[in-house]
């Protein structure tokens, strides 16, 4: 299965923007890169996903390098709300299923203040 | 519109008991998954239902574990002879679609305290 490796932390000042790395040298052309997020005491959050060109939405940027082999996710502006578990997961063909999300560890996002 | 919701939200319970947590995904959506998180770690996959059928129970960790969606909306996982490693916030989490460029949406989960 195609593995994603992040930081175990990182830390961010309040309203600066926060770059989220993501190593997947294994993925394949049909895996799509999703992040969600979990904050405290909560279920996960859907994010962002894509597959080969750069995406924008209401909450995030994803930046695709050119060979994907990685990838970042981009908070503009942090708040303290933003504190939480980050997750890169691949979802495709060959990522064992396209139906569940396998989770690593992820990155804990500090926001201080 | 309403979200995923899990009752109950908290559960505690002696080591043998039964338990049964359930899961009311949003409306017409097809897909449900159950995922298991310990303290400290990403949440693990269980089982993925896609209406009334498991299509994938890959996850379930043994027997004592089974889950059921009879109707192909709400689902319940039940845990028999709970063991105090079964401790764990369980997730549910329903999608629309099929593929793997579908969102999942989770509800808050529920706290199992196995004593």
């Amino acid at each position: 299965d195609a593995k994603t490796t992040q930081p175990n932390s990182m830390e961010s000042n309040e309203e600066e923007p926060v770059h989220l790395p993501c190593n997947h040298s294994t993925i394949s052309g049909t895996d799509y890169i999703h992040w969600y997020r979990q904050l405290p005491s909560q279920g996960p959050e859907y994010v962002i996903h894509g597959l080969t060109s750069n995406v924008n939405n209401r909450m995030a940027s994803l930046a695709i390098a050119e060979d994907r082999k990685s990838s970042t996710l981009i908070l503009h502006r942090a708040t303290l709300r933003d504190a939480a578990v980050y997750y890169c997961i691949l979802r495709g063909l060959s990522s064992g299923s396209a139906r569940q999300l396998t989770f690593g560890s992820g990155t804990q996002l500090t926001v201080l203040p | 519109g309403a979200g995923v919701s899990q009752t109950p939200s908290n559960k505690v319970t002696e080591k043998g008991k039964y338990v049964e947590l359930r899961c009311d995904p949003i409306s017409g959506h097809t897909a449900l998954y159950w995922y298991r998180q310990s303290l400290g770690q990403g949440p693990e996959f269980l089982i993925y239902f896609q209406g009334t059928g498991a299509a994938d129970d890959s996850g379930l960790p043994n027997d004592r574990f089974f889950a059921v969606r009879p109707e192909g909306s709400v689902s319940t996982l039940k845990i028999q002879r709970t063991e105090r490693g079964d401790s764990a916030v369980y997730l549910c989490a329903s999608s629309p679609d099929r593929g793997p460029a579908e969102t999942q949406y989770f509800g808050p989960g529920t706290r199992l305290l196995v004593l």
